[in-house]
Order: C-alpha cells, then sequence, then structure tokens
C-alpha cells in the first residue's frame, strides 16, 4: 500500500512569490491534514479535509494560505505571496475515520514538503 | 488550548544504555496519545498509540510508554537503544471527541545513540 506523498520535497522561492504544495493521502482515506513546522518550533496543525469539505481550518495562519481538495483526492496548498516566516516543513497527513465508536484512527504521515523563502 | 512538553530537546546515548523521554499534557479530559518517530531524512512513522486500556503500551522496535492520568505523562521508554534508533522523536495528544481531530505536538527530542 503507497504511503501519503508529497511533492515537491523541497522548494526554494524568493518573498512575494507563490508557491504550490500537493499532497496525495493514502488511497480510501476521507481525511486529509495539513502540518506546519517552522524552524525550532513543534509542528503546528493546519486544517482539516474530510472529504473536499474543509472540516477544521483554524491552524491557518493568514488569508495568504489557500488549502484545496477538488475532488476529495490529492489536496494542494498554495501560498501566494510567501513571506520569509512561512519557511518551514509543511507535512500532509492521512486517516481512514475520524471517530469510530469512540476510537481515533492513526493519522499517517508523508516526507514533507521544506519550504524556505528568501 | 492543550499544550505538550517535551522536557528533553537533546539526548545522547550510548548503544545499550536505557532511553527515557519525557511527555506530559496539560489537558484533564479523555486523550489519545501517541509516539511518532522521524529517522534522518525520513518521514514521521508512529511508533505507538494510546486510546484505552492498558496504560503501559508497547510499540515497534522495542519502545514502550506508559500512560499516567494521574500525572498527565505518556513517557516513552526503551530498557536498551541501537545506533539506528536515533532520530527525533514527538509526542502527541488528541482529543477524541474534538471535532478538529488534529493533533497538538511537542516540540521534540533529538535523540543521537553513540556507537
Amino acid at each position: 500500500e503507497a504511503g501519503v506523498t508529497q511533492f515537491p520535497s523541497h522548494s526554494v522561492i524568493e518573498k512575494g512569490q507563490t508557491v504550490t504544495l500537493r499532497c496525495d493521502p493514502i488511497s480510501g482515506h476521507d481525511n486529509l491534514y495539513w502540518y506546519r513546522r517552522v524552524m525550532g518550533k513543534e509542528i503546528k496543525f493546519l486544517l482539516h479535509f474530510v472529504k473536499e469539505s474543509k472540516q477544521d481550518e483554524s491552524g491557518m495562519p493568514n488569508n495568504r494560505f489557500l488549502a484545496e481538495r477538488t475532488g476529495g483526492t490529492y489536496s494542494t496548498l498554495k501560498v501566494q505571496p510567501a513571506e520569509l516566516e512561512d519557511s518551514g516543513v509543511y507535512f500532509c497527513a492521512s486517516s481512514q475515520d475520524i471517530q469510530l465508536a469512540g476510537r481515533t484512527d492513526t493519522q499517517y504521515f508523508g516526507p514533507g514538503t521544506r519550504l524556505t523563502v528568501l | 488550548a492543550q499544550s505538550v512538553s517535551q522536557h528533553n530537546h537533546h539526548v545522547i546515548l550510548s548503544e545499550a544504555a536505557s532511553l527515557e523521554l519525557g511527555c506530559n499534557y496539560s489537558y484533564g479530559g479523555t486523550v489519545n496519545l501517541f509516539w511518532y518517530v522521524q529517522y534522518p531524512g525520513q518521514h514521521l512513522q508512529l511508533l505507538l498509540k494510546y486510546f484505552s486500556g492498558d496504560p503501559l503500551v508497547k510499540g515497534i522496535k522495542g519502545f514502550e510508554a506508559e500512560f499516567i492520568k494521574s500525572k498527565f505523562s505518556f513517557n516513552l521508554r526503551k530498557p536498551s537503544v541501537q545506533w539506528s534508533d536515533t532520530a527525533e522523536y514527538f509526542c502527541a495528544v488528541l482529543l477524541p471527541f474534538n471535532a478538529g481531530n488534529m493533533l497538538t505536538f511537542g516540540g521534540g527530542t533529538r535523540l543521537m545513540v553513540k556507537p
């Protein structure tokens, strides 16, 4: 079974440019999450999709960030325009079910995209 | 807001030494607890998880963790580390009845095992 994949693995852009990150979840996983780790800090939640709908986007830092999941399969996270503080590693994760008889499914993570804004 | 604390940012051990990484969280209700590991150049992998039942959880590669509710802790242990355990370890908490379903992570602990 293929895991969560992310593209690109690295991206170096200049301040003010636009970058689009892509995440392909595990096949059949309805839940897709984006997280970010800026240097020296903890991994922080950005948002959560259930199929194509945004379930929770409380962690999105500001309106320069736009996430989509058209068709409920892969997701993109666009940063426009990018700022220096957006540098970090962006992780995507997926899980099959949110709650199943009171249990919570495991989130499986992709390798991350390292974004550097110069 | 819930928070997760990992007290050790960097740990250096020799092979065969015992390991204990601390994790404390700040939420008084029911929680799900996880330890993830990121080996150099690899993605985050699940080591073990606690949902309910036996508070001593065994994971992959000889790791275990103990949930102590009274101490709000979920420390990770391994009796004898190997060089291949060199990695960064993350404790994470999830509130199962939170509609957001997001993980809250600690700051991570970098473990270096000297051969």
